[in-house]
């Protein structure tokens, strides 16, 4: 166990739906990731944030949102959705954010949309 | 640089043996290197890193080789254990906080 919480551990729902992931880091960590892996795209980064800051982007759509809380807590807002978006979602964190530190993952969302 | 799939990669071991998997990373700057584990149905579970400045570094049962020259990472595993069977991926860290994953291998321990 990581220490990172991720939740719901499944989310089933249609096109162009509106979904909203949530992590919880680990506990004193102020940097938070989230990556969507797929069947054909494998693991992908999409956006961390540090201490409520938005610091760094990957691949991620206009139709995805995140944000970080005061309680340092994140969620992945995921809209219009497509079947294509279909994937697990990891949130992961660490402590700092600096690039030589240790991303935790969490167990993941497998979002279905049909 | 970014994973590109899918089709894994299968290692197949006896247990008891060693086993070693292999990456090749995409960006000759990128500083360091992470292997990870992912069970069924599980995220990501790190096992070990490794910095630029070294060339290999030991962990419990595992040991991660870093070939800048040729921009070549392996995972050694000894004495593979059916706990072992697993998805393991090598990452690297291109900077501004952003891992690339490589497609991943599968790992399958032999009874």
């Amino acid at each position: 166990d990581s220490g990172v919480t991720q939740t719901p551990k499944h989310l089933i729902t249609a096109t162009g739906q509106r979904v909203t992931l949530r992590c919880s880091p680990r506990s004193g960590d102020l940097s938070v990731y989230w990556y969507q892996q797929s069947l054909d795209q494998g693991l992908q980064f999409l956006i961390q944030y540090y201490n409520g800051e938005e610091r760094a982007k990957g691949n991620i759509l206009e139709r995805f949102s995140a944000q970080q809380f005061p309680d340092l807590h994140s969620e992945l807002n995921l809209s219009s959705l497509e079947l294509g978006d279909s994937a697990l979602y990891f949130c992961a964190s660490n402590l700092a954010g600096g690039d030589t530190d240790t991303q935790y993952f969490g167990p993941g969302t497998r979002l279905t949309v049909l | 640089g970014e994973s590109v799939g899918l089709h894994l990669p299968t290692l197949s071991v006896q247990e008891g043996d060693n086993s070693i998997i292999n990456c090749a990373y995409s960006n000759s700057a990128s500083d360091y290197f992470i292997w990870y584990k992912q069970e069924s149905g599980k995220g990501p579970q790190f096992i070990i890193d490794i910095r630029s400045n070294m060339d290999k570094r030991q962990g419990q049962r595992v040991t991660v080789l870093l070939n800048k020259t040729v921009k070549h990472l392996s995972l050694q595993i000894a004495a593979t254990q059916p706990g072992d069977s697993a998805v393991y991926f090598c990452a690297e860290n291109i900077g501004g906080n952003k891992l690339v994953f490589g497609a991943g291998t599968i790992l399958r321990v032999k009874s």
